[in-house]
């Protein structure tokens, strides 16, 4: 079955602690992005990645890192969390550009 | 003013009515995509536009490109239709950046 896959679901961590949402796509997929979602603010994306090796920042691309070391692989690092990054995070995959876009199931994180 | 604009931002309406729901951009656009969010939080990607008219079951998607302008409709909606639908573009001249809109709540009642 084509899916995204996120992991952790659910998180509550506390301010500082360096914490890593994994994203896996079994489609191979070329292009892949992180998203965050708040209440009124709708999506708005953190990084990108075009290919292996290739990310790009988003529209709020501060306190968080990516890395495509794989195809498959697009995880999202959070090296010091703060309470401001408690949110709903998307992981998202495209064959092409313009292609139609497949979504994880999302990762609920709460920073303390 | 944002690049995608929807409307209406929420939408009430009785089981079996015919729902329409509105995406104006400003931006030249190579696609446009409409894309479907239920309570429990998932996002399902419904159609991709570049031209004309698409339907897929109970939903139809158009797109003027001229006037920048695209509807999604439902018809004989279904208290399983309520969900959050969002409008996102494509734009011609970015990298491989989604524009988003904010979305149109849809609440559909037995």
């Amino acid at each position: 079955e084509a899916q995204v896959t996120q992991n952790p679901r659910y998180l509550i961590t506390v301010t500082g602690k360096k914490l890593t949402v994994t994203c896996s796509q079994n489609m191979n997929h070329e292009y892949m992005s992180w998203y965050r979602q708040d209440p009124g603010l709708g999506l708005r994306q953190i990084y990108y990645s075009m290919n292996v090796e290739v990310t790009d920042k988003g529209d709020v691309p501060e306190g968080y890192k990516v890395s495509r070391k794989e195809k498959r692989n697009f995880p999202l690092i959070l090296e010091s969390p703060s309470p401001n990054q408690t949110s709903l995070y998307f992981c998202a995959s495209s064959r092409d550009r313009i292609g139609e876009w497949y979504f994880g199931p999302g990762t609920r994180l709460t920073v303390l | 003013k944002n690049e995608v604009e929807q409307s209406p931002q929420n939408l009430t309406a009785q089981e079996g009515e015919f729902i329409t729901i509105n995406c104006s951009y400003s931006v030249g656009i190579s696609a446009l995509h409409w894309l479907q969010q239920h309570p429990g939080g998932g996002i399902v990607s419904l159609f991709m536009l570049s031209s004309g008219k698409k339907k897929h079951g109970r939903l139809i998607a158009t797109i003027n490109i001229q006037e920048k302008h695209s509807s999604l409709h439902i018809t004989a909606s279904h208290p399983r239709d309520s969900a959050v639908y969002i409008c996102a573009v494509n734009r011609m001249d970015s990298n491989y950046q989604l524009i988003w809109g904010a979305g149109t709540k849809l609440i559909i009642k037995p």
